[in-house]
């Protein structure tokens, strides 16, 4: 069964130092997505991102982050400059049609770990 | 904004059936799902249903849509040790899943 992928599973960092984590959607999807899971909180929406650029971003997604489908199968979040507070599980998700169109399928989860 | 709610906690005995239940605020969410999620593991999707369904079973799920009051359940017949997770309740919103804060169940011997 087709799955999104992604890595590292763990990544632990300092702050002040850039992460890239990485996704690989399923591979006839258009639509892809940045979410995140601050321990013990809510799941929230980061970033849409079609067409190789962002559809719609919360304004959580400021300018310390972005997002670049550098080839044809991965899907990369950077955080530029992390700080304490962007510890949390970031979860990528792909689908093949526009938001109410299907089903929405999610990764493992990379989870962050900035000291 | 649009909102998803659902209770902190469910406590069961082992064998017996699990509600959890969850409302949500935008009429026009067309998707509306729940995710399962394990201690320090990733979202797994159990099952969705379609807003112009109001019932959805797969094996021990059930799932119940009340369109009208915006209710959605989740019931799990049988409940055994390995269904204790977190369950997430997620409705479609525009471009973005709305998120639930998630039921904790957990299973009583």
């Amino acid at each position: 069964e087709p799955e999104v992928t992604q890595t590292p599973s763990h990544q632990v960092t300092q702050m002040g130092q850039e992460v890239i984590l990485r996704c690989v959607p399923i591979s006839n999807h258009l639509y892809f997505y940045w979410y995140r899971q601050i321990l013990g909180q809510k799941v929230e929406f980061l970033v849409s991102f079609y067409n190789n650029e962002i559809s719609e971003k919360s304004e959580i997604f400021d300018d310390q982050f972005s997002v670049e489908r550098p080839d044809g199968s991965n899907f990369t979040l950077k955080i530029r400059s992390t700080k304490l507070e962007d510890s949390a599980m970031y979860f990528c998700a792909s689908r093949k049609g526009p938001a109410n169109t299907g089903e929405l399928f999610f990764g493992e989860g990379s989870r962050l770990t900035v000291l | 904004g649009e909102d998803v709610e659902q209770s902190l906690f469910l406590s069961v005995r082992e064998g017996d059936s699990s509600v959890i239940n969850c409302t949500y605020t935008d009429s026009s969410s067309t998707y509306l799902y729940w995710y399962k999620q394990e201690p320090g593991a990733g979202l797994q999707l159990l099952t969705y249903i379609f807003s112009n369904m109001d019932m959805k079973q797969d094996q021990r799920l059930t799932v119940l849509l009340n369109k009208k009051d915006k209710h959605l359940s989740l019931r799990i017949a049988d409940t055994q040790t390995g269904d204790s997770a977190i369950y997430f309740c997620a409705a479609d919103s525009n471009y973005q899943l709305i998120w639930g804060a998630g039921t904790k169940l957990i299973i009583k011997p």
